[in-house]
């Protein structure tokens, strides 16, 4: 597709399980980033991926998560043992490269841990 | 380190007059800087970005912001409020210290009134 896709684009979770967020860029684009946003809340940074440049991951909130990207394509993030405080949209963006050029987003995925 | 303040978080103009939404930016080296938009329910979108070209910067939809160094800001502007401005704006700075992540701000919500 065109855009950045994410899946699921809903996700309800019962406490204490692993959840698995999936992210597709845009085919070329070499960063790729993944924030959280809590209900009436700005975004929160979570993981920046530059190219095959080690990882910032200085925004993820706890060990309990953690994203992979393989090479330049596809993220994921996963969140283990789920908490009520992780219930947020997760929203995934590319853009083409490193050098502060516009970031395209995903629809993001509304994540619900009951 | 970089970060980025919108001095407020709620806006309310009536339809027609114009738009002042705030941003402030702390950078030590040369920043990027963008506004994004998102609508309700919908995905974020950027409105302009600056980029160390023209300090005052053209977006889509007759916004516009100006860079002023010595102000360390980057308001976004607008001449004319239109009902359908109405969304969450972002302002995001970006710079090599960070290793161009995007910083978000916290957003200023927009309210246009009849």
């Amino acid at each position: 597709g065109a855009g950045v896709s994410q899946s699921p684009s809903n996700k309800v979770t019962e406490k204490g399980k692993d959840v698995e967020l999936r992210c597709d860029p845009i085919s070329g684009h070499t960063a790729l980033y993944w924030y959280r946003q809590r209900l009436g809340q700005g975004l929160e940074f979570l993981i920046y991926f530059q190219g095959n440049s080690a990882p910032d991951k200085s925004g993820l909130p706890s060990d309990r998560f953690s994203a992979e990207r393989t090479g330049e394509s596809v993220s994921t993030l996963t969140i283990q043992r789920t908490q009520q405080e992780d219930s947020a949209v997760y929203l995934c963006a590319s853009s083409f490269d490193r050098v502060a050029t516009e970031a395209f987003f995903g629809q993001g995925t509304r994540l619900t841990v009951v | 380190a970089q970060s980025v303040t919108q001095l407020d978080s709620h806006v309310s103009v009536s339809e027609g007059t114009p738009v002042l939404l705030r941003c402030n930016y702390s950078s030590s080296y040369s920043p990027s800087l963008f506004w994004y938009v998102q609508h309700p329910n919908k995905g974020l979108q950027l409105l302009l970005k600056y980029t160390s070209a023209a300090t005052l910067v053209k977006g889509i939809n007759g916004f516009e912001a100006e860079f002023k160094k010595s102000e360390t800001s980057f308001h976004l502007t607008k001449p004319s409020a239109h009902m359908s401005d109405a969304a969450e704006y972002f302002c995001v700075v970006s710079d090599w210290n960070s290793g161009y992540a995007l910083n978000f701000g916290k957003g200023t919500s927009l309210l246009v009134t009849p």
